[in-house]
């Protein structure tokens, strides 16, 4: 079945630097691609919507400027967390449907951001 | 706008128990349905879907039918296993390109031996 990579699993980083998450969609292609952050024990919270070669659609109080979303190919969308804070630590997931009417959305493994 | 709305958790229950989480939803137009399972750690696996009313999902001994008269999606199995310790989630898709799954807040589902 199809795939999404999601890359790293794991980052620890330190107060005030930037960190590089990847999502890539390994046997098909994706024109959008979805970024969600999970808080512990709740529910996903859609961050953003990714589109290749656009700039990224970003919900209600997600700060653009903090999260850097690039889809500069179709099997690949990074989300970038700029001078991060503790606040920050979180389960991030993103996701890609690989067919265009929708009916099945595939989900990286996830990464678990810890700032310190 | 659509919206999922789940049973809230934590379920707990004993080897072989009977399971259900109640999901209904609302929508403006004709969504897909989805039943997603997260264990510790992990990012989401699809647990099983429907795609139209009356459509019925399974898997894994799990299954779930779209109901549209009304407007649910519960998720049932007839005899759990530890190993089916987990969040589950139900999720709408407004079946619109470009447009993100809806999810509900995820029911933590423990079993015991």
């Amino acid at each position: 079945g199809a795939v999404v990579s999601q890359h790293p699993s794991r980052v620890i980083c330190k107060s005030g630097t930037s960190v590089k998450i990847e999502c890539r969609s390994l046997d098909f292609q994706a024109t959008t691609m979805f970024w969600y952050r999970q808080f512990p024990k709740q529910s996903l919270m859609l961050m953003a919507t990714s589109n290749e070669g656009s700039k990224a659609t970003y919900e209600q109080g997600v700060e653009k400027d903090k999260f850097l979303i690039n889809h500069a190919s179709l099997t690949l969308s990074t989300l970038t967390v700029t001078s991060a804070h503790p606040e920050d630590s979180s389960f991030y997931i993103c996701s890609a449907f690989r067919d265009t009417l929708n009916t099945e959305a595939f989900f990286g493994q996830g990464t678990r951001l810890t700032v310190v | 706008g659509d919206s999922v709305t789940q049973m809230e958790g934590p379920v707990t229950l004993s080897e072989e128990a009977f399971l259900t989480i109640n999901c209904t939803y609302t929508a403006t137009g004709y969504p897909s349905l989805f039943w997603y399972v997260q264990y510790p750690g992990e990012g989401l696996q699809l647990l099983l879907k429907a795609t139209k009313a009356d459509d019925k999902g399974s898997n894994k001994g799990f299954e779930a039918t779209y109901r549209k008269e009304t407007t649910s999606f519960h998720l049932e199995k007839g005899s759990v296993q530890v190993s089916d310790s987990a969040v589950y989630f139900c999720a709408l898709s407004p079946n619109q390109a470009g447009t993100a799954l809806i999810f509900g807040k995820g029911t933590t589902l423990s079993v015991s031996s």
